[in-house]
């Protein structure tokens, strides 16, 4: 059973402080993408990552996939009130099948 | 583009009751899904179709049918409703590169 684990659960930093979270899976993945969820609404993808050691950015927002393909991590420089949220990460299944796995997700607070 | 819709928002049941709970999307994805997310578990793959008449189970499928007769809806079956299915339901389409979107979830509350 493929498994996905999301660190830290919960964060709360203050406005302009930077922050990392982690997805580690027990397989590798053929490809990681990573979503944002607010309340009462569907997960928005970010990014979507496939080739190890790839690294993406998207505003403040980095994305670095691991070598090994069983890492990858997500950085925000400067938090502002505005990226609060649940940052879940998500895997295809081997082989690259569509039978996607997602991490319990790390729940983050932005205070002003 | 509506992106994807899904009806209704809020459902209530008695335990025993069916429903279908609606999905559609107008992106022309071949593939759809359906998840559930209930506190502290994360989105659990329910169904999964990679194009139409072609479905797959994912991790949780028991008590939930699907069927995918068009691109365009994948309605979710829930044939005899239990406590244990009591959540928030989300549909999604997708591309072949491993991108995905979301509709905006139908709550399911059964008593």
């Amino acid at each position: 059973t493929q498994l996905l684990e999301q660190s830290p659960q919960f964060l709360s930093i203050q406005e302009g402080e930077n922050l990392t979270v982690y997805c580690n899976s027990s397989s590798v993945f053929s490809s990681l993408q990573w979503y944002r969820q607010e309340p009462g609404e569907g997960p928005v993808l970010l990014v979507t990552v496939v080739t190890g050691g790839e690294v993406k950015k998207l505003k403040r927002l980095t994305f670095q996939f691991g070598d090994a393909r069983k890492d990858s991590s997500l950085h925000i420089t400067a938090a502002q009130p505005g990226d609060t949220g649940l940052y879940l990460c998500a895997q295809t299944g081997t082989s690259g099948t569509y039978k996607y796995i997602f991490g319990t997700g790390t729940r983050l607070k932005v205070l002003a | 583009n509506a992106g994807v819709t899904q009806t209704p928002k809020f459902q209530v049941l008695k335990t025993g009751q069916s429903m279908t709970l609606q999905c559609a999307q107008d992106m022309n994805h071949e593939y759809m899904s359906w998840y559930r997310q209930d506190p502290g578990m994360g989105l659990r793959l329910i169904h999964y179709s990679v194009g139409a008449g072609i479905t797959d189970q994912g991790e949780v499928p028991n008590g939930y049918n699907v069927s995918r007769s068009t691109t365009e809806d994948f309605p979710l079956r829930l044939l005899s409703a239990a406590p244990s299915q009591t959540s928030v339901y989300f549909c999604a389409s997708g591309t072949s590169s491993y991108e995905q979107y979301f509709g905006p979830g139908t709550r399911l509350t059964v008593t």
